[in-house]
């Protein structure tokens, strides 16, 4: 069974420019979470999908980070625009049902350098 | 979510049991025991959980206080691909399926 997908896995760019990254999480799993992790931290849950509607997005910096999941299945996350705080290993992950216990199969992750 | 507290790192050597202590001192009665691993350049993955009785499965042990306030991941025989960080984290019951990670232990393997 194939995991979670995500792509890039590295990006480097300037401060205040856009970046967006993507995940295509496990076939059939309804829910979707970005997290962030910086460096010598834990992740940090940004937004919990069900399907294509919002959970939870209580962590996500909304003025400059946004993030979709249009038909259910792929999402993206963006940031517009970039600052240095911003350098981090972005983690997608999925479960089946999003429910209590439910074991979260997480990406390789997409490694983000603001410079 | 109630708190955990982990050494940041521990040190083994390969083909030895490692015990990796969590403390949960303020543990609610409906949370449950999840630990998570790191490894280099990866996502984390599941490894194991419980509530109250100890639990074993192909890739650790978990053994659990009777009064619930601490715990231990076991790995039986550390391999240098157990080197990794291991997460202890408590999650509600009754509080959907979050996961909130804490800095966990930072495992060293040594050949």
């Amino acid at each position: 069974e194939a995991g979670v997908a995500q792509s890039p896995r590295y990006k480097i760019i300037e401060k205040r420019q856009s970046v967006a990254f993507w995940c295509n999480p496990i076939s059939g799993h309804a829910t979707l979470y970005w997290y962030q992790q910086i460096l010598g931290q834990g992740p940090k849950l940004l937004i919990q999908f069900q399907n294509n509607g919002v959970v939870d997005d209580s962590q996500l910096p909304k003025d400059r980070f946004s993030a979709e999941r249009l038909k259910g299945v792929d999402s993206t996350l963006k940031i517009q625009p970039a600052k240095l705080e911003d350098s981090a290993v972005y983690l997608c992950a999925s479960s089946l049902f999003g429910s209590d216990q439910e074991t979260q199969y997480f990406g390789p992750g997409t490694r983000l350098l603001v410079l | 979510d109630a708190k955990t507290t982990q050494p940041n790192s521990m040190e083994s050597n390969e083909e030895e049991p490692v015990h990796l202590p969590c403390n949960h001192s303020t543990i609610s009665g409906t949370d449950y025991i999840h630990w998570y691993r790191q490894l280099p350049s990866q996502g984390p993955e599941y490894v194991i959980h419980g509530l109250t009785s100890n639990v074993n499965n192909r890739m650790a042990s978990l053994a659990i206080a009777e009064d619930r306030k601490s715990s231990t991941l076991i790995l039986h025989r550390a391999t240098l691909r157990d080197a990794a960080v291991y997460y202890c984290i408590l999650r509600d019951g009754n509080a959907g399926n979050m996961l909130t990670f804490g800095g966990g232990t930072r495992l060293m393997v040594k050949p």
